[in-house]
């Protein structure tokens, strides 16, 4: 009965590589959100979406590409990993009207050697 | 950029006591929530408070905001151990619907 769930949990990859993070929520949100926590435990709103419209962090490099097969998930995509990239990755989502509380996944420890 | 900032940074207490911590913001909000996070763990949210509000309270937890000083204060009363873990406070005050988090506060409550 999970409510928001990213897989993987760990993912460990060499610069260059292309990679996937897969995001599910099973709570009927109508958006979903992909935040980036830095090793100072920053958290960093990278992406922003519904059915409607996808708000893009303009500091997100364009390597990052956020799809979205159904209202459901939201994947993300990261394209030429760099060493920066290392950190974790939140999904989260929420109901768009009501603009109340967001509901995070678990996390992805995402490690670029 | 960030918008909302903990303070403190750490926090440390014995079991029973109480934690404060505090959130200052930059721009005008139409609600902050605060969120609680474990190690290794995602984040929980805790409570919300709306801009026309000025208290709320749930459970041991009570929050306050003050919307002329730009900050919001969480007191978590009577803590206890299992009360250790990171605090955020995160604004929302745009129409597309993005919310702003804090560096947080890494809340530690000593047995």
């Amino acid at each position: 009965d999970t409510a928001v769930s990213q897989t993987p949990k760990y993912l460990v990859t060499q610069m260059g590589n292309d990679k996937s993070i897969k995001c599910e929520q099973n709570l009927g949100h109508d958006t979903m959100y992909w935040y980036k926590q830095d090793s100072k435990k920053f958290l960093k709103i990278m992406f922003s979406y519904n059915n409607k419209e996808l708000i893009i962090n303009e500091t997100v490099p364009n390597r990052f590409s956020p799809k979205s097969p159904d209202k459901a998930h939201l994947n993300l995509h990261i394209n030429s990993l760099e060493l920066g990239d290392s950190a974790v990755y939140f999904c989260a989502s929420s109901h768009w009207a009501t603009r109340d509380e967001q509901y995070f996944g678990p996390g992805t420890r995402l490690t670029v050697t | 950029s960030q918008q909302g900032e903990e303070d403190p940074q750490a926090l440390s207490i014995q079991e029973g006591e109480n934690a404060t911590m505090n959130c200052s913001y930059k721009t005008s909000i139409n609600n902050l929530q605060w969120y609680r996070q474990n190690s290794g763990r995602g984040l929980v949210h805790l409570i919300l408070i709306r801009s026309n509000e000025r208290e709320k309270h749930s459970g041991r937890l009570r929050v306050t905001l003050d919307t002329s000083k730009k900050s919001s204060s969480l007191l978590i009363t009577a803590s206890r151990a299992a009360d250790t873990a990171s605090y955020f406070c995160a604004t929302d005050g745009g129409n597309n619907n993005d919310m702003r988090f804090g560096a947080g506060t890494r809340l530690t409550v000593k047995p």
